[in-house]
């Protein structure tokens, strides 16, 4: 199974802050990547695929990248709104889809 | 606009069994892969298990296999998951989801599995 692992566990940031964190896949899988916003007692919601394609009505202070192994977020500009946890995905592989276990971002 | 309504969680004891439904609109089902992917409390999310458009083929995580099982009514839009032989660490927000270039979320729904 791919492994995805994410740093840093926790960031704590200032507003206006850039401030960015990262995924890295046990094997290659090309940017086959997906980054998902989670909000307290909320479902997650979809960011970022395909490593830096941005979903329809995601703010632009959002942007994702990297291919193989190594992949990024980040936020440009730190708002109120994006504390959450933030996880990243991989979905090259038919089984299974594996997460990150998680950045929680506080401020 | 696609929503994702998940139904059936509960408490339940150990060894019991659950089935979850997913009602889905605003897309046509029939054309998507789906999935179940689950979070126990305080922790991260966890890929469950995945069909095929078609229901032809279903894969799922090893901590479930053959005991969870996942299927689909595309008449009706609708995902299912059944649930045998719980467990205590099944205790989880299951949420289903659309798989295209990522994946849109339901809102869960808490399955409780405990004495």
């Amino acid at each position: 199974d791919i492994q995805m692992t994410q740093s840093p566990s926790t960031l704590s940031a200032s507003v206006g802050d850039r401030v960015t964190f990262t995924c890295r896949a046990s094997q290659s899988i090309s940017t086959w990547v997906a980054w998902y916003q989670q909000k307290p007692g909320k479902a997650p919601k979809l960011l970022i695929f395909k490593a830096s394609t941005l979903e329809s009505g995601v703010p632009s202070r959002f942007s994702g990248g990297g291919s193989g192994t190594h992949f990024t977020l980040t936020i440009s500009s730190l708002q109120p709104d994006d504390v959450a946890t933030y996880y990243c995905q991989q979905y090259n592989t038919v089984s299974p889809y594996t997460f990150g276990q998680g950045t929680k971002v506080e401020i | 606009e696609v929503q994702l309504v998940e139904s059936g969680g509960g408490l339940v004891q150990p060894g019991g069994s659950l089935r979850l439904s997913c009602a889905a609109s605003g897309f046509t089902f029939s054309d998507y892969w789906m999935h179940w992917v689950r979070q126990a409390p305080g922790k991260g999310l966890v890929w469950v298990s995945r069909i095929k458009s078609d229901g032809s083929s279903a894969i799922y995580a090893d901590s479930v296999k053959g005991r969870f099982t996942i299927s689909r009514d595309n008449a009706k839009n609708t995902l299912y998951l059944q649930m045998n032989s719980l467990r205590a660490e099944d205790t989880a927000v299951y949420y289903c989801a659309r798989d295209h270039n990522g994946f849109v979320w339901g809102q869960g729904t808490l399955v409780t599995v405990s004495s």
